[in-house]
């Protein structure tokens, strides 16, 4: 069984970056999709960006100026990189396996979800 | 202001049947398939549905999907107390060349 766990401060100051990591255990990290996704306190999901275990990635257009996914397939690991934060950059951060129906379709649902950890942008 | 729209809150009598909409547009449900998430209080969203009707092993039957035009729908059969949740459907958009993952602002379903 897949598990994700993310891990990072909780806490970061405005006009800096957020940084945090998820460990990717009980599988591979090879040959998949992993994604970012954020959920502000109260309200909905927003999709952050992939990569896949290569190295290519994808970004929302709203936050690609800012942001940076990474993988480590040594650790199984990825991270993100968030910078220049503000007070509505607060939110539960997810990370996320990405699948896809076929090898011609974007990888589009998550399958396996970390518990997700709340990071707070304030001074 | 969410890509895909959703109603905020549907309710319903346990044993009784619901239905979420949510709507889109050709660039993304219209011409891609999606994925519907339950997400219990406190806790990360849940995989329920992906291209359109499919359920992943462990999902009950309960739940079921479908997709007409750029319109998607969640069914929930049988409702109990337990499936009180909040419910995103999510989806492709191919409005941009390299494209990007949407979803909806979520439905909160009340079991009444």
């Amino acid at each position: 069984q897949v598990q994700l766990q993310e891990s990072g401060p909780g806490l970061v100051k405005p006009s800096e970056t957020l940084s945090l990591t998820c460990t990717v255990s009980g599988g591979s990290i090879s040959s998949y999709y992993w994604s970012w996704i954020r959920q502000p306190p109260g309200k909905g999901l927003e999709w952050i960006g992939y990569i896949y275990y290569s190295g290519s990635t994808n970004y929302n257009p709203s936050l690609k100026s800012r942001v940076t996914i990474s993988v480590d397939t040594s650790k199984n690991q990825f991270s993100l990189k968030l910078s220049s934060v503000t007070a509505a950059d607060t939110a539960v951060y997810y990370c996320a396996r990405a699948d896809m129906t076929t090898v011609t379709t974007p990888p589009y649902y998550f399958d396996y979800w970390g518990q997700g950890t709340l990071v707070t942008v304030s001074s | 202001q969410s890509v895909l729209t959703q109603p905020p809150s549907v309710s319903a009598a346990p044993g009784q049947k619901v239905t979420i909409s949510c709507s889109g547009s050709s660039s993304n449900i219209g011409n891609n398939y999606v994925s519907w998430y339950q997400q219990l209080p406190g806790t990360a969203p849940k995989l329920l549905i992906y291209d359109n009707n499919k359920r992943p092993s462990g999902i009950p039957d309960r739940f079921s999907g479908s997709k007409s035009g750029t319109s998607a729908t969640l069914g929930i059969t049988g409702l109990q107390t337990g499936d009180e949740a909040d419910y995103y459907c999510g989806t492709w958009d191919s409005s941009l060349s390299a494209g990007y993952v949407v979803f909806g602002g979520g439905t909160k379903l009340t079991v009444l």
